[in-house]
């Protein structure tokens, strides 16, 4: 059973320039959250989606972007990078809550290293 | 505010215990997390307890909740080389929300 996978692995882009990252959630999850983790740091909320809307938003600016498919993947957009957005970003899935059951945190992925130049 | 605390670094003798502390400040929190980063990976959740108990046994973990100092700590028992990683103290409203984390603490086991 695969988890959370993320492509691609690694990118390297120029300032100004826009990105895009890709995220398939754990078979059976349906909502997706987004993070990014600065070096050194610990991973800060960007979004989360759920039924393909946004359902929550951390303290990020209007150039992140998001979109869920119904199919559960989700993508992170970034337009006109800065080299402060160099990081490793990081989505996690989770479940259903089954019957009033809580699930217990997310499954991350191994993360896209975005390194801005 | 949200905010959750580690100190940077830890440095223990293999077989020794690890404790590693934290602190956080918003006690809305009913889910808190320990969660373990190899390098070169992404998260791996260790363990959880929720905010009303005190503590919480997991095999060589053990985490304990102080809700009035709002302190959390993970102990790892027989720490071995396999133990080395960045752990991190995490703190969440529900079960899916946004999950706040700190900074991290660096293990490193030696010989």
């Amino acid at each position: 059973d695969a988890g959370v996978t993320q492509s691609p692995t690694h990118l390297i882009k120029t300032r100004g320039q826009q990105v895009t990252l890709r995220c398939s959630p754990k078979s059976g999850h349906d909502t997706v959250s987004w993070y990014q983790q600065a070096l050194g740091q610990g991973p800060q909320f960007i979004f989360q989606y759920y039924e393909e809307e946004e359902r929550q938003r951390g303290n990020f600016p209007d150039r992140f972007s998001g979109h869920q498919f119904p199919n559960y993947s989700s993508e992170l957009n970034v337009n006109a990078l800065l080299l402060g957005d160099s990081a490793l970003y990081l989505c996690a899935s989770t479940p259903p809550t089954v019957d009033g059951q809580p699930n217990y945190g997310y499954t991350f992925g191994s993360g896209t290293r975005l390194t801005v130049v | 505010g949200e905010d959750v605390e580690q100190s940077l670094f830890l440095s223990v003798r293999e077989g020794d215990s690890s404790v590693i502390n934290c602190t956080y400040t918003d006690s809305s929190s009913t889910y808190l997390y320990w969660y373990k980063q190899e390098p070169g990976a992404g998260l791996q959740l260790l363990t959880y307890i929720f905010s009303n108990m005190d503590m919480k046994q997991d095999q060589r973990l053990t985490v304990l909740l102080n809700k009035k100092d709002k302190h959390l700590s993970l102990r790892i028992a027989d720490t071995q080389t396999g133990d080395s990683a960045i752990y991190f103290c995490a703190g969440g409203y529900s079960s899916a929300s946004k999950i706040i984390f700190g900074s991290g603490t660096r293990l490193s086991i030696r010989p």
